[in-house]
């Protein structure tokens, strides 16, 4: 199994400014990560594909990088909206999907 | 716009099982390009999948899971289901279903999902 460690557990942020959100895989995983927002009372939203690749929906300012076993979610400047919880998700290891535990990016 | 939507008990008694539909509108199981997902987040806590279903009704299950879950698709009435037996208070839990987009022919990423339903486990 692929183990997924997010950091963060707790992102404190003021809106305006940049948030970076990392994930680490225990394996190589190439670029076969996706990320999702999850909101309060809400189902996870499909955020990010192939690491890199914005779903539809999400602003330019959100951004996803890295490849192998280091990946980054970047957000250029936050916006209220922005603050929920982050998950990162692998599926090279297929049909064994894991998450991350979440980065929850809250208002500083 | 496909939706997907959860339903069935929000309470189930322990040692007994946890039967979920969800219901796919705006799209169909019997498209070759997705499979079916069941994923399951307890109260507070992060992310768990527990298997996937395709049209055809093959299925892929957590080993962590495998024996107690069943995944199934009926495509006559466009929905797919999960059981989980022998349930303890460890498998409270918000359960969502979610479409598991194939991508050159590896299933990968999940999207859209349900709403969620949460399914308490206790007597």
């Amino acid at each position: 199994e692929i183990v997924m460690t997010q950091s963060p557990a707790t992102l404190s942020v003021s809106p305006g400014e940049r948030a970076t959100l990392s994930c680490r895989a225990s394996h190589s995983i190439s670029i076969n990560l996706a990320w999702y927002q999850q909101k309060p009372g809400q189902a996870p939203r499909l955020l990010i594909y192939g690491a890199s690749t914005r779903a539809t929906g999400f602003p330019a300012r959100f951004s996803g990088s890295g490849s192998g076993t280091e990946f980054t979610l970047t957000i250029s400047s936050l916006q209220s909206e922005d603050f929920a919880v982050y998950y990162c998700q692998q599926y090279n290891n297929w049909p064994l999907y894991t998450f991350g535990q979440g980065t929850k990016l809250e208002i500083k | 716009q496909v939706q997907l939507q959860e339903s069935g008990p929000g309470l189930v008694k322990p040692s007994e099982t946890l039967s979920l539909t969800c219901q796919v509108s705006g799209g169909s199981v019997s498209s070759g390009r997705f499979y079916w997902s069941w994923i399951r987040q307890p109260p507070g806590r992060g992310l768990e999948w527990i298997g996937d279903v395709y049209y055809s009704g093959t299925t892929n299950y957590n080993p962590s899971l495998k024996s107690r879950v069943t995944i199934s698709v009926d495509t006559s009435k466009n929905q797919f289901s999960l059981k989980l037996s022998s349930v303890t208070a460890d498998d409270t839990a918000v359960y969502y279903c979610a479409r598991l987009v194939i991508v050159s022919t590896i299933p990968s990423w999940f999207d859209p999902w349900g709403q969620g339903t949460l399914v308490t486990v206790s007597s």
